[in-house]
């Protein structure tokens, strides 16, 4: 276990919906990462928060809307998402930004979208 | 753009043996990190080599970083079963921890 946990593990949904996937780190950590792992592609960051404020947002489309009510948890809102949407979606967080600090992986949400 | 790139895509080899992959990247970087994942899983970090530093080890796991050529290549030595997963290569350019991973490694050790 890494310290960080993702409910759900396995989401199917529809096009239409509107779904969350939630994220949270036990690890007293203060930057939080949303990475998209789709089949034969690199791992792509999508959004970054640190000490609760959006400090990247990687040109997402809007139909993906985080939220980070504190350090602890992170939200991935989903509506209207579309079957290329279909993928791994992996939390992360690190101590802080600064470089050579570990990011710790939670076991990601598999998202299909029918 | 991506900026790590890893080499072989998938490596077999069997249990004992020494495995090798390599990863080259585009631009100056602060910091380059591999890990390490399960079908399907979370990524779990191996090791992390600054810059300024040409050679690292822990445990049956030796990385090298070339950064006149860009390139770095993690050794696993006497590999097991278990270490059947992928490795991917990730750099921080700005160190501001934004990683950007490469596409990855699929070692299978078998028996």
């Amino acid at each position: 276990e890494t310290g960080v946990t993702q409910t759900p593990r396995h989401l199917v949904m529809g096009m239409t919906n509107k779904k969350s996937l939630k994220c949270e780190q036990h690890l007293g950590h203060n930057a939080m990462y949303w990475y998209k792992q789709s089949a034969k592609k690199p791992l792509e960051l999508m959004f970054v928060y640190s000490l609760e404020e959006r400090v990247e947002n990687n040109s997402v489309p809007s139909r993906f809307s985080p939220e980070c009510p504190n350090s602890s948890h992170l939200f991935l809102h989903l509506h209207t998402l579309q079957p290329e949407d279909s993928a791994l979606y992996l939390c992360a967080s690190s101590q802080d930004m600064k470089g050579r600090d570990t990011q710790y992986f939670g076991p990601g949400t598999r998202l299909t979208v029918l | 753009s991506q900026q790590g790139e890893e080499d072989p895509q998938a490596l077999s080899i069997q249990e004992g043996e020494n495995a090798t992959m390599n990863c080259s990247y585009k631009t100056s970087i602060n910091n380059l990190q591999w890990y390490r994942q399960n079908s399907g899983r979370g990524l779990v970090h191996l090791i992390l080599i600054r810059s300024n530093e040409r050679e690292k080890h822990s445990g049956r796991l030796r990385v090298t970083l070339d950064t006149s050529k860009k390139s770095s290549s993690l050794l696993i030595t006497a590999s097991r079963a278990a270490d059947t997963a992928s490795y991917f290569c990730a750099t921080d350019p700005g160190g501001g921890n934004k990683l950007t991973f490469g596409t990855g490694t699929q070692l299978k050790v078998e028996l």
